[in-house]
């Protein structure tokens, strides 16, 4: 059963564009919502989150935006870079319980 | 203030073989989470614990895995018998509280 769902495992952009990734949940009791980013044989390091009282949260290039009647978030970067590329993985948590992974949006920015 | 220590980076281990693997949490961070990463796919869920307390071991396989976090010293899991499908990259992550996570570099385990 899987809550989180990333339908897109790649995402090629030009550098200067913007990357908009995507992420749709299946449990309406998720009540915020994480970006994580990771380099091949790292771990994943927190990007950006926002809690489901909010639809946009923004920092800097990056931008999350959650649409609650449609359980579907999305993470925009503007302007990509090279260094963006890295696999993207969205997570949703409910009331202080774990974190439910999607499986991830390789990104690619190239020149 | 150093970030959360997985150790071994990497650890091969024969079939029928015991692996131990060891998470330090961040200074200060009291919950611990496990993952793994199966080739190809996403982050999974295994267990939550806090200080000698499991707290939620939803995502572990019933038979061979096992998790602890004891009082003084970093959280280990556990993994007996390994079969080749246990091969994977196990990360572990430390949170002072709901609901961010810091994760290590993982450990990637190899049955051979």
């Amino acid at each position: 059963d899987q809550q989180v769902k990333q339908n897109s495992p790649s995402l090629s952009v030009q550098e200067g564009r913007i990357s908009i990734l995507n992420c749709d949940y299946t449990n309406s009791m998720f009540d915020y919502f994480l970006w994580y980013k990771k380099y091949p044989a790292e771990g994943p390091t927190f990007l950006i989150s926002i809690s489901s009282i909010k639809d946009k949260n923004e920092d800097g290039r990056f931008t999350v935006f959650l649409n609650k009647s449609a359980k579907h978030l999305s993470l925009h970067i503007v302007p990509s870079q090279p260094g963006d590329s890295a696999v993207y993985f969205c997570a949703a948590s409910k009331n202080t319980d774990k974190l439910i992974f999607g499986t991830g949006t390789r990104l690619q920015v190239f020149p | 203030n150093a970030g959360v220590m997985q150790n071994p980076r990497h650890l091969v281990r024969r079939r029928g073989q015991e692996a131990r693997l060891r998470c330090s949490p961040m200074k200060g961070h009291s919950h611990v989470y496990w993952y793994r990463q199966l080739p190809e796919e996403g982050l999974k869920f295994m267990v939550y614990l806090q200080k000698e307390n499991i707290i939620d071991e939803s995502g572990m396989p019933k038979e061979r895995f096992s998790a602890e976090f004891p009082k003084e010293g970093p959280s280990i899991l556990r993994i007996q018998q390994v079969v080749r499908g246990d091969s994977a990259a196990y990360f572990c992550a430390s949170s002072p509280d709901w609901p961010e996570a810091f994760f290590g570099q993982g450990t990637r385990l190899t049955v051979v």
